[in-house]
């Protein structure tokens, strides 16, 4: 099916566990972005990608790595999960010269 | 620091009325807003925008307003049904509407429109 879609859609690890959360679109949007959201925050940009091999940092990237060796791809990698990490995280898709920004269901990732 | 603010957590309505979500920015280097829609265990989706350049965009039953004095915008939904209850965030852009990453979101605002 098109569109943009998120796996796994739930998470549980543990602290100082790696996890790698991916996210995949068919619409080939140049832009893809990594998004977390909190109580009381909204949602914040972790990192984002313009084109395959680009990638630049968001609001809050530290803790987080992330590639993009396919324009369909954009795999968000924690490194070394801590408890502050528990989220629902958002990837999203959008094409260039245009702010509006397609989203995928989210995954719900707990650290215990 | 919050650049977007949206100060009511939530907001309840009765059906056929009018919603209105409030949302203000402190980043005068802002030029495009938008208003997401988010349902529970959804992403969230695109609603509508406005480009500083207007100070009201229409789309169907919704509304947007901009006051670039006061930095403040606001929805309107007219009537509201039952069907628009969920979380609605608030969006800006520094870009003009070029998508290179840079949307700041407000907190959210729930709206519950009961029957």
């Amino acid at each position: 099916d098109a569109g943009i879609t998120q796996s796994p859609r739930y998470k549980i690890t543990e602290t100082g566990r790696q996890v790698t959360l991916m996210c995949h679109q068919t619409w080939s949007h140049s832009y893809m972005f990594w998004y977390r959201q909190d109580l009381g925050h909204g949602l914040r940009l972790i990192y984002y990608s313009a084109a395959a091999d680009i990638t630049d940092k968001g609001e809050v990237p530290d803790g987080y790595v992330v590639s993009r060796s396919k324009t369909e791809n954009f795999p968000l990698t924690l490194e070394s999960a801590t408890r502050s990490q528990t989220s629902v995280y958002f990837c999203a898709s959008g094409l260039a010269n245009t702010d509006t920004q397609y989203f995928g269901p989210g995954t719900r990732l707990t650290v215990l | 620091d919050q650049q977007v603010k949206q100060n009511s957590p939530s907001l309840s309505v009765q059906e056929g009325r009018i919603s209105i979500l409030n949302c203000d920015y402190t980043n005068s280097m802002f030029d495009y807003f938008l208003w997401y829609k988010k349902y529970p265990a959804e992403g969230p989706t695109f609603l509508i925008s406005i480009s500083s350049i207007k100070d009201k965009n229409e789309d169907g039953r919704f509304t947007v307003f901009l006051n670039k004095s006061a930095k403040h915008l606001s929805l309107h939904i007219v009537p509201s049904q039952p069907g628009d209850s969920a979380v609605y965030f608030c969006a800006a852009s520094a870009d003009g509407g070029t998508s290179y990453g840079k949307l700041t979101f407000g907190q959210g605002t729930i709206l519950t429109v009961h029957p």
